[in-house]
């Protein structure tokens, strides 16, 4: 099946700075989801973005699938970005497989 | 804000115990799912329905019964689990393969506790 992986695995940050999160995957995709995962547990999408570029606010996301890789950015971090970070990829069907995450822990 | 709701909240049963975890989304969607996540462990896909079929089993225990009785609602029903179920499980949602996009949107999950 699709591999999926993430880096960095841990990354600790100081409040205001910027940070790049990858996720690389083994295969052509149809489905690229970002998420964050908060302490009690609620997953939380951040972009749906098998292609392309995105943003939302602080956060932005871009996709090359000929390359299979997908990059998250988040500037100015903050105490609440704190959080589990989890790429999911799709290839056929509504089956998502998630890569293993990046635990990012904010400092203020 | 999530339009997926998941209840209970919490749950603790004995492993002869029978209980069901409910899941409820009003976003039109025809496709949903459950998903099993241990801690410090991405979640892994259990079960997808679409159109109220069952299209994906994971290879999941018979302990572990899913149900759609409608196009908003989603059951599992635990009978005779093992400690090693304790995990939060997860409900999602999202339009089928081809029709708006096949994104997901999670529940706030129910942890459950199995002893």
């Amino acid at each position: 099946g699709i591999q999926v992986e993430q880096s960095p695995p841990d990354l600790i940050l100081q409040e205001g700075a910027n940070s790049t999160l990858r996720c690389n995957f083994s295969d052509s995709v149809n489905n690229l989801q970002w998420f964050h995962q908060n302490p009690w547990g609620q997953l939380i999408n951040l972009f749906y973005i098998p292609s392309g570029t995105k943003q939302n606010g602080r956060l932005s996301a871009t996709t090359v699938a000929t390359e299979r890789y997908s990059l998250l950015y988040i500037s100015s971090s903050q105490t609440t970005d704190s959080g589990v970070y989890f790429c999911a990829v799709g290839q056929y069907g509504n089956k998502l497989v998630f890569g293993a995450g990046t635990i990012l822990r904010v400092k203020s | 804000d999530t339009e997926v709701t998941q209840t209970p909240k919490h749950l603790v049963m004995g492993m002869t115990n029978k209980k069901s975890l409910k899941c409820e989304q009003h976003m039109g969607h025809r496709a949903m799912y459950w998903y099993k996540q241990k801690a410090k462990k991405p979640p892994e896909l259990m079960f997808v329905y679409s159109y109220e079929k069952l299209s994906i089993n994971e290879s999941v225990p018979s302990r572990f019964s899913p149900e759609c009785p409608n196009s908003s609602l989603l059951n599992l029903h635990l009978h005779a689990l093992q400690p090693e179920d304790s995990a939060l499980y997860l409900c999602a949602s999202s339009h089928p393969t081809g029709t708006g996009g096949p994104a997901q949107y999670f529940g706030p999950g129910t942890r459950l506790t199995v002893t």
